[in-house]
């Protein structure tokens, strides 16, 4: 089974500044899809961020970015001119490609709070 | 294009009672999935269908939950006999086979609470 792990229950930052929200993995897959969710208070789960593990380019969306180091099955996201509208859940999320119908594999997720 | 949306989107109820969900995929979408969301934690994969098939059940659902998917379109989650654990949110997500890295995107969610 694929194991999720973040392991910073929540973070801090301060608007305008950047933050890196880390997210490891374990797997025996090769190939498989990464995912960085982002969930406001009560509201839906939006997607930040994708990634295919077979391409070593990083994934970039705007301000977010992510550092994906894929022999070392890390997966880590960056907000870069952090907004208030950041503060959210966000969640690392794993997706094998094969049998399992491509559901998600999430991390417990990363409390961010955005200050003025 | 509309979003997924779900119905209702709170529900109370009492113990031992049975309760029914409604999830509407995006129109085009022919993967829909069930997840269930805990308090502090990341959401767990329930159950998936394709098209009108259910293709995957987690361990997750006992035997008290059941979800269809007739014609492929809208699904229903029912749990019968509800227990205390079952408060949870319960998230759909829909996606299109072949499409972009599969990604799904996901309903508001019922809340449920078992009293």
């Amino acid at each position: 089974a694929q194991t999720v792990t973040q392991s910073q229950p929540e973070m801090s930052v301060q608007e305008a500044e950047t933050v890196t929200l880390s997210c490891t993995y374990d797997t025996s897959e090769s190939n498989y899809y990464l995912f960085w969710y982002k969930q406001p208070p009560s509201r839906q789960m939006i997607l930040v961020i994708r990634q295919e593990a077979y391409k070593q380019q990083n994934a970039t969306e705007n301000r977010f970015s992510v550092n994906f180091q894929k022999a070392a099955k890390s997966f880590s996201l960056k907000i870069s001119d952090s907004q208030l509208g950041d503060t959210a859940m966000y969640f690392c999320a794993f997706m094998k490609l094969r049998d399992s119908g491509y559901a998600l594999n999430f991390g417990k997720g990363t409390s961010l709070l955005v200050t003025p | 294009d509309t979003g997924v949306s779900q119905d209702p989107r709170h529900k109370i109820t009492k113990r031992g009672q049975n309760v029914t969900f409604r999830c509407d995929p995006i129109s085009e979408h022919n993967r829909l999935y069930w997840y269930r969301q805990t308090l502090g934690q990341g959401p767990e994969f329930l159950t998936y269908f394709q098209n009108e098939a259910q293709l995957e059940k987690s361990r997750l659902l006992s035997d008290r939950f059941s979800a269809e998917r007739p014609k492929g379109s809208f699904s229903t989650l029912e749990i019968q006999r509800t227990e205390q654990g079952d408060s949870a949110m319960y998230l759909c997500a829909s996606s299109l086979a072949g499409s972009y890295q599969e990604t799904q995107y996901f309903g508001p969610g019922t809340r449920l609470l078992v009293l």
